[in-house]
């Protein structure tokens, strides 16, 4: 039973262009949540969605970053117009039917943005 | 703003010995605590966790103790060994599943 997978592990992208990060949850999890971690900080939330359904996007920045959780296949969280300020790794975790216990987390994605 | 922060950045300690890791929160409808564990290079790791209905729980050399009193959690290790050092993380959350982290602290385990 794989675990919360994300990819790719790590990602470079140039000021400007777009990333695109992927997280499939674990088997048998429904709801799925993307965390930003800066160097030396805790994680930061960012989106909690369900299939095809954002729950909460409070911690969203309001421009150029997106989240989507289709009916079939990965998350994914969709960066625009990337800055320097981007870098950062970005964790996903899942969870059953949007319980708060039994979270996850995935080996994250490594941004950097040169 | 609600946030959960740890008093102190780094922690070494004599492999063998006991480890304490203490965390301060700030959320007063908290009602879920978990610490995680973050090696190098790697996602969270669950610990161990308590719900707000008590005031100690203890799982394999690990033990969390919730003071709601004054918002206070630690995480100790008994014989902390090479193994157990990492970035040590602990999280809260209320009615909703997002989790608040706080910054996190080093735990070093000297030889």
């Amino acid at each position: 039973n794989a675990g919360v997978m994300q990819n790719p592990r790590h990602l470079v992208r140039r000021r400007g262009q777009e990333a695109r990060l992927r997280c499939s949850p674990m088997k048998g999890h429904s709801h799925v949540y993307w965390y930003r971690q800066l160097p030396e900080e805790g994680l930061k939330f960012m989106v909690y969605l369900q299939k095809e359904n954002i729950i909460d996007e409070s911690g969203m920045p309001k421009e150029r970053f997106s989240a989507e959780f289709p009916k079939e296949g990965p998350s994914i969280l969709r960066i625009q117009q990337v800055v320097r300020g981007d870098s950062a790794a970005y964790f996903c975790a899942s969870s059953p039917e949007g319980s708060r216990y039994g979270y996850t987390f995935g080996s994250g994605t490594r941004l950097t943005v040169v | 703003g609600e946030s959960v922060g740890l008093h102190l950045p780094t922690l070494s300690v004599q492999e063998g010995d006991n480890s304490i890791i203490n965390c301060a929160y700030s959320n007063s409808a908290s009602d879920y605590f978990i610490w995680y564990k973050q090696e190098s290079g790697k996602g969270p790791q669950f610990i161990i966790d308590i719900r707000s209905n008590m005031d100690k729980r203890q799982g394999q050399r690990v033990t969390v103790l919730l003071n709601k009193t004054v918002k206070h959690l630690s995480l100790q290790i008994a014989a902390t060994q090479p193994g157990d050092s990492a970035v040590y993380f602990c999280a809260d959350s209320g009615a909703n599943s997002k989790l608040t982290f706080g910054k996190g602290i080093t735990l070093s385990v000297r030889p």
